[in-house]
């Protein structure tokens, strides 16, 4: 059974810093993961798809890169903002009919 | 208008209740999905759905029913609502296998 845990579950940084949050999966036979940011009282909003096949996807600022290997995924946000404050879940999905199996989420500050 | 729609936004109601989530989406998606999202313990899957004739169910599906009245609507029904069942619920869609998956902004439940 697939298990996502994301440490930490809280980062605060300076706006402007480069950062990275870190997602690890526990069954390698991954099939995609998929990165999302929820603000308070509202739903989820994708940001990056990764497939299996794939090492890394880039939309903007993000990127988010897949280690199968390793059981790894990271989320790369650069030139952080305020407006990236938010919590940020990972989900990875293996093959068949098989649910999205959710982290707990980073909670992520960008002071000003 | 949002893509996926999700009413009422907030509830409260007493323990024994029945009570009807509803879920709209103007995407055009076939799948659609259920979570519940409870603090310290992520998003789970409740129901999905892969057409008008297609339902199944998620990680933690007793004590739930649901309904797919047309391609876009899904609703979750607590058929005798309990404490325990107090969380943030959310809809999802997607269109097929492997593809993301969008949310609705969700409904705060609350039973007491």
């Amino acid at each position: 059974k697939q298990e996502v845990t994301q440490i930490p579950a809280a980062l605060s940084v300076p706006e402007g810093e480069n950062l990275v949050l870190n997602c690890s999966f526990t069954d390698s036979a991954i099939y995609n993961l998929q990165w999302f940011r929820q603000d308070p009282g509202k739903g989820l909003t994708s940001l990056l798809l990764i497939q299996s096949s794939q090492r890394e996807q880039t939309s903007g600022r993000l990127n988010a890169s897949l280690d199968k290997s390793s059981g790894r995924s990271t989320l790369y946000i650069a030139a952080s903002q305020p407006g990236d404050s938010a919590t940020y879940l990972c989900a990875g999905k293996n093959s068949g009919n098989t649910p999205l199996v959710f982290g707990k989420g980073t909670r992520l500050s960008v002071i000003a | 208008d949002a893509d996926v729609t999700q009413t009422p936004r907030n509830r409260i109601t007493k323990t024994g209740k029945r009570i009807m989530l509803e879920c709209s989406q103007t995407k055009g998606h076939d799948r659609m999905y259920w979570y519940r999202q409870d603090p310290g313990l992520g998003l789970r899957l409740i129901y999905y759905s892969f057409d008008v004739k297609d339902i199944n169910k998620g990680e933690i599906s007793d004590g739930y029913s649901v309904s797919r009245q047309a391609q876009a609507k899904f609703s979750l029904s607590l058929e005798s609502a309990i404490p325990n069942q107090t969380a943030l619920y959310f809809c999802a869609t997607s269109t097929g296998f492997g593809q993301p998956q969008h949310f609705g902004d969700g409904t705060r439940l609350s039973i007491l």
